[in-house]
């Protein structure tokens, strides 16, 4: 069964802080990680990684992938208040024929001023 | 906007009631799901459409109807609900799931629909 682990669960910073968010996984046929942000609506995506060491960028998020020891970082420099939602980690586990998603429960982030 | 809406955001329904959750989606998509969000539990997928054919049914009990008519609407139907299935109720949709390149599951989101069974 494909597994996914995200942490912190939770954790505080203060404006301007960097923070890394982890996620380890366990998946038969993974084919890619996906990163999403959902603060009190919509889960919005961030990243799909697909390649070990390719890191992803945008803006101050950047993400990166590693296949052989299973686990993404999110990273967030210069966080700011609008930072602070729930970050979302899922896999894709791809048969040939159908996809599927596993979640992780996710990382709550408050940034404080 | 996301492009999925959902309908209603907030629901407060009695054990004995039937009601429907609705989602519609304007991005040309394929596939549509419904997923359930439950306090410190990863989200959980329940049911898949693809094409709108019903291809995943994740052990869900029959009390949570799904119905497909055609590939931009999807509706959840909703009969003799428990307390526990109290959740925020998400819809997404995404490109067809058989497709070979990655990114077909990058799931859009629709704000979800904040069920409270009494």
């Amino acid at each position: 069964e494909d597994k996914v682990v995200q942490s912190p669960l939770s954790l505080v910073v203060h404006e301007g802080d960097t923070v890394t968010l982890n996620c380890s996984y366990e998946v038969t046929n993974f084919r890619s990680l996906l990163w999403y942000k959902q603060e009190k609506k919509a889960p919005t995506f961030l990243f799909m990684l697909t390649s070990s060491g390719i890191e992803k960028k945008s803006g101050r998020l950047s993400s990166i992938l590693d296949k052989k020891e299973l686990f993404s970082i999110l990273n967030i420099t210069a966080t700011q208040t609008g930072d602070s939602a729930v970050y979302l980690c899922a896999v894709e586990d791809f048969t040939g024929t159908a996809s599927k998603l596993t979640f992780g429960t996710g990382t709550r982030l408050q940034v404080t001023l | 906007e996301t492009g999925v809406t959902q309908t209603p955001r907030h629901l407060v329904m009695g054990m004995t009631n039937k009601k429907s959750l609705k989602c519609e989606q304007h991005l040309g998509h394929n596939a549509m799901y419904w997923y359930k969000q439950s306090a410190k539990k990863p989200l959980e997928l329940m049911f898949v459409y693809n094409f709108k054919e019903q291809t995943e049914n994740n052990s869900v009990p029959s009390r949570f109807s799904p119905e497909c008519p055609n590939s931009s609407h999807l509706f959840l139907h909703l009969h003799t609900l428990q307390p526990e299935d109290s959740a925020l109720y998400l819809c997404a949709s995404s490109r067809p799931r058989d497709r070979v390149l990655a990114g077909a599951n990058v799931l859009t989101f629709g704000a979800g629909s904040r069920l409270t069974v009494l």
